[in-house]
C-alpha cells in the first residue's frame, strides 16, 4: 500500500462548480499537510498548507484535514477555468524534512 | 516565478551518458530538494542539502549524486543513463530551519534519454 493515495481523475466541471479533491494516507506520523498546484510543463505552486487537524480557507479554496480518519480534502467554490491544472497533496512528519506526495488530480475547468 | 531557477530546460541524450543539472535556491533559502517526476510514480524525493551538507536522502540511485556548493547552488549528476531516467526533474529550495518550512518548486528540467 502506498503512503499516500490520491485519486488521478481525470476531473472535468463545469465553470462555477465546487471541486472536492482528496488525498488518503496511511502513516499516522504526518503532520504537514499541503495542495499544490501544477499547471502543464510548469513546476509546484504551493496553495494551502495546513498543521495537524482541522480546516484552512483562503480565499475560493479550503483546505480539510481529518487525522483520525487519514483523509485529506481540498475545495474549490466558484471554480475558473484557470484552475485546471494539476493538484498534488503533500504530507510532511516529524523529524523529516522530506515530504511525500500524492500522484495528483488532473482537473479540467469547462467554461 | 518562485525565485529557484534551473538549467537547462530540456536536455535530450543516449543511454549510457552523464548529465548534469543545476539548480539555484530562492534568496536566502539554505537548503536544496532535488525531486523527480514521472508519470507512472508521480513526484519522488531524491535528496536533499541545508548549507552545502548532505540531510535526507530517499529513493536516488546510485548512478545519482548530488552536492551542494558554498554559493548554495546544487546540481544532480545522472549517470549511466537508461531510457527508464526520462523524466522531469525538479529542484525546490526552503529556508531549512524546520522540518515544516515551505518548498518552493522550480520550473524543472525535462530529460529525455535515447
Amino acid at each position: 500500500q502506498k503512503e499516500v493515495e490520491q485519486d488521478p481523475g481525470p476531473l472535468s466541471v463545469p465553470e462555477g462548480a465546487i471541486v472536492s479533491l482528496n488525498c488518503t494516507y496511511s502513516n499516522s506520523a504526518f503532520q504537514y499537510f499541503m495542495w499544490y498546484r501544477q499547471y502543464s510543463r510548469k513546476g509546484p505552486e504551493l496553495l494551502m498548507y495546513t498543521y495537524s487537524s482541522g480546516n484552512k480557507e483562503d480565499g475560493r479554496f479550503t483546505a480539510q484535514v481529518d487525522k483520525s480518519s487519514k483523509y485529506i480534502s481540498l475545495f474549490i467554490r466558484d471554480s475558473q477555468p484557470s484552475d485546471s491544472a494539476t493538484y498534488l497533496c503533500a504530507m510532511g512528519r516529524a523529524g523529516s524534512y522530506q515530504l511525500t506526495f500524492g500522484k495528483g488530480t488532473k482537473l479540467s475547468v469547462i467554461p | 516565478d518562485s525565485g529557484v531557477t534551473q538549467t537547462p530546460k530540456h536536455l535530450i541524450t543516449a543511454t549510457g551518458q552523464r548529465v548534469t543539472l543545476r539548480c539555484s535556491p530562492r534568496s536566502g533559502d539554505l537548503s536544496v530538494y532535488w525531486y523527480q517526476q514521472s508519470l507512472d510514480q508521480g513526484l519522488q524525493f531524491l535528496i536533499q542539502y541545508y548549507n552545502g551538507e548532505e540531510r535526507a536522502k530517499g529513493n536516488i540511485l546510485e548512478r545519482f549524486s548530488a552536492q551542494q556548493f558554498p554559493d548554495l547552488h546544487s546540481e544532480l549528476n545522472l549517470s549511466s543513463l537508461e531510457l527508464g531516467d526520462s523524466a522531469l526533474y525538479f529542484c525546490a529550495s526552503s529556508v531549512g530551519t524546520s522540518e515544516g518550512d515551505t518548498q518552493y518548486f522550480g520550473p524543472g528540467t525535462r530529460l529525455t534519454v535515447l
